[in-house]
């Protein structure tokens, strides 16, 4: 059973770019979350998503991000016209119900130059 | 706003001794902490978890020691063995509310090494 599959693992994009980053789940999973984590700083939440549904988006910028989970393909995350701030790594966990163990992916690099 | 902290960034330990890392939340709504790890290039790894209703988890090597009061929880890996070289995150969850598994509050991080 493959585990939470995240790609690309490094994406460098310059300023003004955009960013798309993708996470296709565990089998079985169909809850889904993303996390950033900056330098030197733990992850904090972002989003938490359920097939098509977006559960929980307290975590998330108020402009330039978005995320999706469609009822096809993996999940991904959104990131309009970067800026330097947004180099950071970007992980994903899957989990196959709400109240049940989430597992990490191994994260997607993301540098602004 | 650090709900979760953990304030040691590092912690340096020989091998076959004990590692005790900590961890503190300001949030008395937390009822279910996590432990995780992680290496370099790669996500975390759930390692043991501990739920508000207890004060001691055992799994193997690892225990969690949990104090309400003092909002404070520690980590202890006995012996301590060089691949458990990472970097350790206590992380929280207010479960309660019937916030999901998957939406967690982080702490900092503490890089342990443990020397041969």
């Amino acid at each position: 059973n493959a585990g939470v599959m995240q790609n690309p693992r490094h994406l460098v994009r310059r300023r003004g770019q955009e960013a798309r980053l993708r996470c296709s789940p565990m089998k079985g999973h169909s809850h889904v979350y993303w996390y950033r984590q900056l330098p030197e700083e733990g992850l904090k939440f972002m989003v938490y998503l359920q097939k098509e549904n977006i559960i929980d988006e307290s975590g998330m910028p108020k402009e330039r991000f978005s995320a999706e989970f469609p009822k096809e393909g993996p999940s991904i995350l959104r990131i309009q016209q970067v800026v330097r701030g947004d180099s950071a790594a970007y992980f994903c966990a899957s989990s196959r119900q709400k109240n049940t163990e989430a597992f990490f992916g191994q994260g997607t690099r993301l540098t602004v130059v | 706003d650090q709900q979760v902290k953990q304030n040691s960034p590092s912690l340096s330990v020989q091998e076959g001794r004990i590692s005790i890392l900590n961890c503190d939340y300001t949030n008395s709504m937390f009822d279910y902490f996590l432990w995780y790890k992680k290496y370099p290039a790669e996500g975390p790894t759930f390692l043991i978890s501990i739920s508000s209703i207890k004060d001691k988890n055992e799994d193997g090597r690892f225990t969690v020691f949990l104090n309400k009061s003092a909002k404070h929880l520690s980590l202890h890996i006995v012996p301590s063995q060089p691949g458990d070289s990472a970097v350790y995150f206590c992380a929280a969850i207010i479960h309660a509310g019937g916030t999901s598994y998957g939406k967690l509050t982080f702490g900092q991080g503490t890089i342990l090494t443990v020397h041969p």
